[in-house]
């Protein structure tokens, strides 16, 4: 029961360079979720997912793009990438909006 | 705009030792309170999903209650492994599908 994955756990980049975080999930859950985690700021969401093929703004989108083609996927891009952008990535899933289920995370450092 | 409060920010109990987490929550209608444990490099993990003032639920040693301006998570005679960081999120009637989080309390158990 792999649950919901991400790809790559850790990533180096430089700034100004594009970087795409994935995604995956096994359970065909409707909903799917981008936060990012900072000290002093908790959890904040960047956008979300309804269903394949619809997307919404969270509470930070402004630098990220987002795409959902297939169900089980819900890749994050960083279109160029800045240092305030460094933080921990979490993707998480839900089949209703409330109980959402976490991945582990990625670890992002723009240099 | 919706605001969740934890407190206290850090939290060291000998163990067996019974103690509380506090969040407080300002939300203009809230549609259900969450309660995760994330462990250090970790996703949040979901405990709980609180929907009405005077539901409780129980798992394990953590009991959840829910008032109409707070939350508590109730810790009862903890084990070392129950360390983490516990965090508490809301979402609300206007907040579509967003869940608003605090920053966490991090528990220590200390053997």
């Amino acid at each position: 029961d792999a649950g919901i994955t991400q790809s790559p756990r850790y990533k180096i980049t430089e700034t100004g360079r594009q970087v795409t975080l994935m995604c995956h999930q096994t359970w065909s859950h409707s909903y799917m979720f981008w936060y990012r985690q900072d000290l002093g700021h908790g959890l904040r969401l960047i956008y979300y997912s309804a269903a394949a093929d619809i997307t919404d703004k969270g509470e930070v989108p402004d630098g990220y793009v987002v795409s959902r083609s297939k169900t089980e996927n819900f890749p994050l891009t960083l279109e160029s990438a800045t240092r305030s952008q460094t933080s921990v990535y979490f993707c998480a899933s839900s089949e209703s909006p409330d109980t959402q289920y976490f991945g582990p995370g990625t670890r992002l450092t723009v240099l | 705009e919706d605001q969740v409060t934890q407190s206290p920010e850090a939290l060291r109990l000998q163990e067996g030792e019974s103690s509380s987490l506090n969040c407080s929550y300002t939300v203009s209608g809230l549609r259900g309170l969450f309660w995760y444990r994330q462990d250090p490099g970790k996703g949040p993990e979901f405990l709980f999903t609180l929907y009405s003032a005077g539901e409780e639920k129980e798992k394990e040693r953590l009991k959840a209650t829910l008032t109409k301006k707070e939350s508590f998570l109730h810790i009862t005679a903890p084990k070392p492994e129950d360390s983490a960081t516990y965090l508490c999120a809301v979402r609300t009637n206007f907040g579509n599908e967003k869940l608003t989080f605090g920053t966490g309390t991090r528990l220590t158990i200390i053997p």
